[in-house]
Protein backbone atom coordinates (compact mmCIF):
# COMPACT_ATOMS: atom_id res chain seq x y z
CA UNK A 1 0.00 0.00 0.00
CA UNK A 2 0.86 3.61 0.11
CA UNK A 3 3.64 4.60 2.72
CA UNK A 4 4.73 7.82 3.83
CA UNK A 5 8.16 8.56 4.66
CA UNK A 6 9.00 10.86 8.15
CA UNK A 7 12.64 11.65 8.92
CA UNK A 8 13.91 12.14 11.68
CA UNK A 9 11.92 10.04 14.08
CA UNK A 10 13.41 11.73 16.91
CA UNK A 11 14.97 14.67 17.25
CA UNK A 12 16.45 16.21 20.96
CA UNK A 13 18.41 19.45 20.49
CA UNK A 14 19.03 23.04 22.40
CA UNK A 15 16.85 25.84 22.19
CA UNK A 16 17.47 28.17 19.30
CA UNK A 17 18.04 25.88 17.04
CA UNK A 18 16.34 25.48 13.92
CA UNK A 19 14.99 21.96 12.76
CA UNK A 20 13.63 20.43 9.92
CA UNK A 21 10.91 17.54 9.09
CA UNK A 22 10.49 15.89 6.28
CA UNK A 23 7.70 14.28 4.80
CA UNK A 24 8.00 12.03 1.71
CA UNK A 25 5.57 10.25 -0.10
CA UNK A 26 7.32 7.15 -1.73
CA UNK A 27 4.98 5.82 -4.38
CA UNK A 28 2.38 8.28 -5.27
CA UNK A 29 2.17 12.12 -6.03
CA UNK A 30 0.90 13.92 -3.28
CA UNK A 31 -0.40 17.35 -4.15
CA UNK A 32 -1.50 17.93 -0.60
CA UNK A 33 0.48 17.28 2.17
CA UNK A 34 -0.89 17.73 6.01
CA UNK A 35 0.83 18.86 9.51
CA UNK A 36 -0.28 17.87 13.11
CA UNK A 37 1.01 18.38 16.57
CA UNK A 38 0.27 16.13 19.14
CA UNK A 39 0.68 16.49 23.11
CA UNK A 40 0.79 13.42 25.23
CA UNK A 41 -2.86 11.66 25.27
CA UNK A 42 -4.44 14.56 23.15
CA UNK A 43 -5.78 15.03 19.54
CA UNK A 44 -4.05 16.04 16.75
CA UNK A 45 -4.45 19.65 15.88
CA UNK A 46 -3.93 20.39 12.31
CA UNK A 47 -1.15 23.14 12.20
CA UNK A 48 -0.89 23.45 8.17
CA UNK A 49 -1.93 22.08 4.76
CA UNK A 50 1.06 22.38 2.27
CA UNK A 51 0.11 22.60 -1.52
CA UNK A 52 2.42 21.60 -3.80
CA UNK A 53 3.78 24.49 -5.93
CA UNK A 54 1.97 27.26 -3.82
CA UNK A 55 2.35 28.61 -0.21
CA UNK A 56 0.99 27.00 2.81
CA UNK A 57 -2.65 27.15 4.43
CA UNK A 58 -2.13 28.05 8.19
CA UNK A 59 -4.56 26.95 10.74
CA UNK A 60 -5.63 30.02 12.85
CA UNK A 61 -3.20 30.43 15.92
CA UNK A 62 -0.40 28.55 14.18
CA UNK A 63 2.90 31.18 13.52
CA UNK A 64 3.57 30.45 9.80
CA UNK A 65 7.27 32.47 10.67
CA UNK A 66 8.19 29.67 13.34
CA UNK A 67 6.62 26.97 11.18
CA UNK A 68 8.05 27.47 7.93
CA UNK A 69 6.67 24.87 5.12
CA UNK A 70 7.78 23.87 1.77
CA UNK A 71 6.02 21.47 -0.99
CA UNK A 72 8.74 21.93 -3.55
CA UNK A 73 7.81 18.72 -5.00
CA UNK A 74 5.01 16.12 -5.89
CA UNK A 75 6.65 13.63 -3.37
CA UNK A 76 7.95 16.13 -0.37
CA UNK A 77 6.64 18.42 2.06
CA UNK A 78 9.38 19.95 5.09
CA UNK A 79 8.27 21.75 8.29
CA UNK A 80 11.45 23.77 10.04
CA UNK A 81 10.58 25.03 13.34
CA UNK A 82 12.53 27.94 13.60
CA UNK A 83 14.73 28.97 16.47
CA UNK A 84 12.61 25.71 18.38
CA UNK A 85 12.46 26.66 22.33
CA UNK A 86 11.77 23.80 25.14
CA UNK A 87 7.59 24.84 24.14
CA UNK A 88 8.06 23.46 20.70
CA UNK A 89 8.42 20.07 22.32
CA UNK A 90 5.74 17.95 21.13
CA UNK A 91 5.00 15.24 18.24
CA UNK A 92 4.74 16.20 14.87
CA UNK A 93 3.09 13.85 12.32
CA UNK A 94 2.73 14.33 8.64
CA UNK A 95 0.27 12.98 6.22
CA UNK A 96 -0.24 12.88 2.77
CA UNK A 97 -3.76 12.95 0.34
CA UNK A 98 -3.65 10.48 -2.61
CA UNK A 99 -5.58 11.68 -4.88
CA UNK A 100 -5.82 7.87 -6.39
CA UNK A 101 -6.29 5.64 -3.62
CA UNK A 102 -8.80 4.47 -1.62
CA UNK A 103 -7.54 6.00 1.64
CA UNK A 104 -7.80 9.46 3.12
CA UNK A 105 -5.06 9.89 4.38
CA UNK A 106 -1.50 8.25 4.93
CA UNK A 107 -0.07 8.69 7.61
CA UNK A 108 4.17 9.23 8.15
CA UNK A 109 4.99 7.66 11.90
CA UNK A 110 5.75 10.75 13.11
CA UNK A 111 8.64 12.85 14.97
CA UNK A 112 9.05 13.44 18.55
CA UNK A 113 10.83 16.74 18.86
CA UNK A 114 12.78 17.15 22.22
CA UNK A 115 13.85 21.06 22.87
CA UNK A 116 16.41 21.67 25.82
CA UNK B 1 -16.93 24.86 10.56
CA UNK B 2 -17.31 21.41 12.04
CA UNK B 3 -16.44 19.67 14.99
CA UNK B 4 -16.05 16.64 16.35
CA UNK B 5 -16.74 15.44 19.80
CA UNK B 6 -15.65 12.20 21.46
CA UNK B 7 -17.19 12.35 25.20
CA UNK B 8 -15.46 9.34 26.73
CA UNK B 9 -12.08 10.06 27.51
CA UNK B 10 -11.28 6.57 28.65
CA UNK B 11 -12.81 3.22 28.28
CA UNK B 12 -11.92 -0.29 28.92
CA UNK B 13 -13.04 -3.78 28.20
CA UNK B 14 -12.69 -7.45 28.70
CA UNK B 15 -10.50 -9.75 26.39
CA UNK B 16 -13.02 -11.42 23.95
CA UNK B 17 -16.10 -8.75 25.28
CA UNK B 18 -17.84 -6.18 22.90
CA UNK B 19 -16.99 -2.09 23.61
CA UNK B 20 -18.74 0.59 21.79
CA UNK B 21 -17.23 4.16 21.65
CA UNK B 22 -19.25 7.46 20.75
CA UNK B 23 -18.80 10.14 18.56
CA UNK B 24 -20.78 13.01 17.60
CA UNK B 25 -20.23 15.68 15.21
CA UNK B 26 -21.56 18.73 14.09
CA UNK B 27 -21.35 20.16 10.19
CA UNK B 28 -23.93 21.98 8.17
CA UNK B 29 -23.29 19.71 5.11
CA UNK B 30 -24.75 16.86 3.46
CA UNK B 31 -21.84 14.99 2.01
CA UNK B 32 -18.62 13.94 3.52
CA UNK B 33 -17.38 11.00 4.97
CA UNK B 34 -16.38 9.79 9.28
CA UNK B 35 -13.46 7.59 9.98
CA UNK B 36 -12.12 5.91 12.75
CA UNK B 37 -8.50 6.10 13.65
CA UNK B 38 -6.33 3.73 15.99
CA UNK B 39 -3.35 4.86 17.14
CA UNK B 40 -1.42 2.30 19.37
CA UNK B 41 1.72 3.38 21.78
CA UNK B 42 4.01 3.37 18.57
CA UNK B 43 1.76 6.53 17.53
CA UNK B 44 1.31 5.07 13.79
CA UNK B 45 -2.32 6.19 12.48
CA UNK B 46 -4.16 3.04 11.58
CA UNK B 47 -7.53 3.59 9.52
CA UNK B 48 -10.03 0.97 11.09
CA UNK B 49 -13.17 2.29 9.21
CA UNK B 50 -14.75 4.69 6.96
CA UNK B 51 -18.26 5.95 6.12
CA UNK B 52 -19.84 7.93 3.27
CA UNK B 53 -22.49 10.17 4.42
CA UNK B 54 -24.32 9.58 1.37
CA UNK B 55 -24.53 5.73 2.49
CA UNK B 56 -27.37 4.64 4.77
CA UNK B 57 -25.35 1.35 5.28
CA UNK B 58 -23.62 1.03 8.21
CA UNK B 59 -19.69 0.02 6.99
CA UNK B 60 -18.30 -3.41 8.50
CA UNK B 61 -14.35 -4.30 8.88
CA UNK B 62 -14.28 -7.73 10.49
CA UNK B 63 -14.98 -7.34 14.35
CA UNK B 64 -14.76 -3.46 13.80
CA UNK B 65 -18.66 -1.81 12.42
CA UNK B 66 -19.77 1.49 13.00
CA UNK B 67 -23.38 2.49 13.85
CA UNK B 68 -24.17 6.01 11.75
CA UNK B 69 -26.95 8.40 12.76
CA UNK B 70 -26.89 10.67 10.40
CA UNK B 71 -30.04 12.76 11.63
CA UNK B 72 -28.30 12.47 14.96
CA UNK B 73 -24.96 13.34 13.47
CA UNK B 74 -23.67 10.28 15.74
CA UNK B 75 -21.26 8.07 14.63
CA UNK B 76 -19.91 4.95 17.57
CA UNK B 77 -17.38 2.61 17.20
CA UNK B 78 -18.40 -1.35 18.25
CA UNK B 79 -15.15 -3.69 19.05
CA UNK B 80 -16.60 -7.39 19.08
CA UNK B 81 -14.58 -10.08 20.16
CA UNK B 82 -12.02 -7.34 21.50
CA UNK B 83 -8.41 -8.44 21.46
CA UNK B 84 -5.42 -7.16 23.98
CA UNK B 85 -4.15 -5.52 20.57
CA UNK B 86 -7.03 -3.45 20.16
CA UNK B 87 -5.38 -1.59 22.91
CA UNK B 88 -5.25 2.11 21.91
CA UNK B 89 -6.20 6.09 21.51
CA UNK B 90 -9.44 5.90 18.89
CA UNK B 91 -10.03 9.09 16.94
CA UNK B 92 -12.94 9.58 15.47
CA UNK B 93 -12.81 12.06 12.46
CA UNK B 94 -14.88 14.05 9.50
CA UNK B 95 -13.55 14.96 6.41
CA UNK B 96 -15.41 17.17 3.88
CA UNK B 97 -16.34 16.54 0.03
CA UNK B 98 -16.13 20.26 -0.74
CA UNK B 99 -12.87 21.33 -2.67
CA UNK B 100 -10.65 24.16 -2.01
CA UNK B 101 -7.49 24.76 -0.48
CA UNK B 102 -7.25 22.45 2.13
CA UNK B 103 -9.40 19.45 0.35
CA UNK B 104 -8.91 16.15 2.39
CA UNK B 105 -8.27 17.90 5.98
CA UNK B 106 -9.25 15.59 8.58
CA UNK B 107 -10.93 17.41 12.07
CA UNK B 108 -10.49 14.72 14.75
CA UNK B 109 -12.05 14.06 17.99
CA UNK B 110 -10.63 14.44 21.52
CA UNK B 111 -9.41 10.69 21.07
CA UNK B 112 -10.95 7.74 23.60
CA UNK B 113 -8.52 5.74 25.36
CA UNK B 114 -9.17 1.96 25.33
CA UNK B 115 -7.77 -0.49 27.83
CA UNK B 116 -8.13 -3.87 27.16
CA UNK B 117 -8.29 -6.18 29.96
CA UNK B 118 -7.15 -9.94 29.97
Amino acid sequence: GAVVSQHPSRVICKSGTSVKIECRSLDFQATTMFWYRQFPKQSLMLMATSNEGSKATYEQGVEKDKFLINHASLTLSTLTVTSAHPEDSSFYICSARDPEGDQPQHFGDGTRLSIL
Amino acid sequence: AQTVTQSQPEMSVQEAETVTLSCTYDTSESDYYLFWYKQPPSRQMILVIRQEAYKQQNATENRFSVNFQKAAKSFSLKISDSQLGDAAMYFCAYRSRVGGTSYGKLTFGQGTILTVHP
